[in-house]
């Protein structure tokens, strides 16, 4: 079971980029690293997923390096809109009895100040 | 239609009522999970149903009944309830194959008396 420590809370300011890293010193090799953003009274949003290198989308990039035993998820620019609490999850892509990838952990709360 | 859909948005029960909370996606996704948040906390996992059938039940009271009468559908029953049970129930879906990547709905927000 790949346990996660990210930070508690981060601020930031708008218009700025914000890296967000979360450690997994126990990760295993077929498990995925998949982040989550949720706003207050919402469902959690999946927003990137990724096991090696880099992983860009239109929303995120996600940085994984060789040892994967650390990833930061990078938000480009951000705006007042993404103030959110963003989840880390590790875990394997195929459940098959694990829990590893279903098991949130404590989020880091990203404030973004104008 | 990539919604998942979940009713009541609000529910407030007595420690004796039974009450259902309802999920439905027609996204076509074969795995349907239900998740517990409280305030400030990150949610839970309750429920897993994998292919209509139920393959995780992460040592959940009695009083929570899960019930997938469809590949689009999701119940939670509730019965005999505690207020400690009031929270954020959370309904989420993903494709067989990539549990990994799940789709949440908006949540009912439980308040037991």
């Amino acid at each position: 079971l790949a346990k996660t420590t990210q930070p508690i809370s981060m601020d930031s300011y708008e218009g700025q980029e914000v890296n967000i890293t979360c450690s997994h010193n126990n990760i295993a090799t077929n498990d995925y690293i998949t982040w989550y953003q949720q706003f207050p009274s919402q469902g959690p949003r999946f927003i990137i997923q990724g096991y090696k290198t880099k992983v860009t989308n239109e929303v995120a990039s996600l940085f994984i390096p060789a040892d994967r035993k650390s990833s930061t998820l990078s938000l480009p620019r951000v705006s007042l809109s993404d103030t959110a609490v963003y989840y880390c999850l590790v875990g394997d892509l195929a459940y098959g009895g694990s829990q590893g990838n279903l098991i949130f952990g404590k989020g880091t709360k990203l404030s973004v100040k104008p | 239609d990539t919604e998942v859909t979940q009713t009541p948005k609000h529910l407030v029960m007595g420690m004796t009522n039974k009450k259902s909370l309802k999920c439905e996606q027609h996204m076509g996704h074969r795995a349907m999970y239900w998740y517990k948040q409280k305030a400030k906390k990150p949610p839970e996992l309750m429920f897993v149903y994998s292919y209509e059938k139920l393959s995780i039940n992460e040592s959940v009271p009695s009083r929570f009944s899960p019930e997938c009468p469809n590949s689009s559908l999701l119940n939670l029953h509730l019965h005999a309830l505690q207020p400690e049970d009031s929270a954020l129930y959370l309904c989420a879906s993903s494709q067989g194959d990539r549990y990994n990547e799940q789709f949440f709905g908006p949540g009912t927000r439980l308040t037991v008396l």
